[in-house]
């Protein structure tokens, strides 16, 4: 069974800070998707990594995808309120149409 | 921008019962997904469907629950007695082919009472 743990569950810190929060495994995935997910609302997709070692830039946000595809991290730059929310990152299994969840990291970000 | 559409947005049913959630995917989307949320755990994946069959099940997807797509648009999941341990959030998903990222709806909270 391929499980993927983010770390940290929870995370606080102040506006303009930076923050990485990471994603790891045993298992190889053959895809890795970052979603962010706000109360009531389904999963919204951030970006898709597909190649060991990509790395993948949304303006302030940094996403890795780990050279053996067992990892990835999400980096934000200089972090705002608006960032405030619950992300998920979900591996894609090889020859398998779905995903595995990670348990996801709720980040606050404080004025 | 194209959305995946979840009707009900809640749904509170007597145990036993049985429940149809209804889920409106993109267009030219391809492959359709059925994942659930308990809540403050994981989401976990319940079914893909993909060329008018299932192609994938969880072993959470047992005889209680069926999927259809009924008409080319719709894309439904039933489960014909509930249980308590039904009560999540409900998401249907699609993409237009493999390896892309999904498109989730926004959910339908079930409550088994």
């Amino acid at each position: 069974t391929q499980l993927l743990e983010q770390s940290p569950q929870f995370l606080s810190i102040q506006e303009g800070e930076n923050l990485t929060v990471y994603c790891n495994s045993s298992s190889v995935f053959s895809s890795l998707q970052w979603y962010r997910q706000e109360p009531g609302e389904g999963p919204v997709l951030l970006v898709t990594v597909v190649t060991g070692g990509e790395v993948k830039k949304l303006k302030r946000l940094t996403f890795q995808f780990g050279d053996a595809r067992k990892d990835s991290s999400l980096h934000i730059t200089a972090a705002q309120p608006g960032d405030t929310g619950l992300y998920l990152c979900a591996g894609g299994i090889q020859g398998a149409q779905k995903l595995v969840f990670g348990q996801g990291t709720r980040l606050t970000i404080n004025p | 921008e194209p959305e995946v559409t979840q009707t009900p947005s809640h749904q509170v049913t007597q145990m036993g019962q049985e429940v149809i959630l209804r889920c409106v995917p993109i267009s030219n989307h391809l492959y359709f997904y059925w994942y659930r949320q308990i809540l403050g755990q994981k989401v976990e994946f319940l079914v893909s469907f993909y060329n008018n069959e299932i192609s994938e099940k969880s072993e959470i997807f047992d005889d209680q629950f069926s999927v259809e797509r009924p008409d080319g648009s719709n894309f439904t999941l039933k489960i014909r007695s509930t249980k308590l341990e039904d009560s999540a959030m409900y998401f249907c998903a699609s993409l237009p082919q493999a390896g892309y990222g999904y498109t989730f709806g926004s959910g339908t909270r079930l409550t088994v009472v």
